[in-house]
């Protein structure tokens, strides 16, 4: 059990320019969650997968905003044209069969946009 | 929509002081409710955790009641340590157990 990985740890990027985080989550859980975090708050979610399905987005996931699990395994988070709004800290977890108690989290994708 | 409260911080103890971190919450249903932990460098880590009313979670010395007449869910240490210094978060889910709604989280420093 290696954990939760997040890639890249850091992501300098200019507004307009998509960008691209990948995550792998524990090799047997089925659930993968997507999470946002600004500097001086709490994680908010933004999307789910249970397997390669994506069960639920919230409305913090604009159309720029892209997430998959092709295989039900890693994902990726895409966000197109990007806005200095969208600097955070980006999150991923994995749990099996939505035990959040069981939630493992990533240390995260420090994006910045200039 | 659900929320959590979440005591205005920064906190700075020193080492063997007591801890209490408030933090209260609305929710439509019965949610579950947890504390996370954020060391430096480092993910979000489950520190404690109760899933009805009068639950106490416990966990590393840390204590937590699930209070319902007063919506809360206050986190507490009889005794400090300088490696508890850390970013503490509270949360709810709700039955359905999709998603975890958070605090804004509480940053503890513990000088020796």
């Amino acid at each position: 059990d290696t954990g939760v990985s997040q890639d890249p740890r850091h992501k300098i990027t200019k507004r307009g320019q998509n960008v691209t985080f990948r995550c792998d989550p524990i090799s047997e859980h089925n659930r993968l969650y997507w999470y946002r975090q600004t500097l001086g708050q709490g994680p908010e979610f933004l999307t789910y997968f249970q397997n390669e399905a994506q069960l639920e987005k919230s409305r913090l996931l604009s159309d720029r905003f892209s997430a998959e699990r092709p295989k039900g395994s890693f994902s990726t988070l895409e966000i197109q044209r990007t806005e200095q709004g969208d600097s955070a800290m980006y999150l991923c977890a994995s749990s099996n069969r939505g035990r959040l108690e069981k939630l493992f989290f990533g240390s995260g994708t420090q994006l910045s946009v200039l | 929509g659900d929320s959590v409260t979440q005591m205005e911080g920064p906190v700075t103890l020193s080492e063997e002081a007591c801890l209490t971190i408030n933090c209260t919450y609305t929710a439509t249903g019965y949610p579950s409710l947890f504390w996370y932990v954020q060391y430096p460098g480092e993910g979000l880590q489950l520190l404690l955790k109760a899933t009805k009313a009068d639950d106490k979670g416990s966990n590393k010395g840390f204590e937590a009641t699930y209070r319902k007449e007063t919506t809360s869910f206050h986190l507490e240490k009889g005794s400090v340590q300088v490696s508890d210094s850390a970013v503490y978060f509270c949360a709810l889910s709700e039955t359905s157990g999709s998603r975890l709604t958070f605090g804004e989280g509480t940053q503890l420093t513990v000088n020796p």
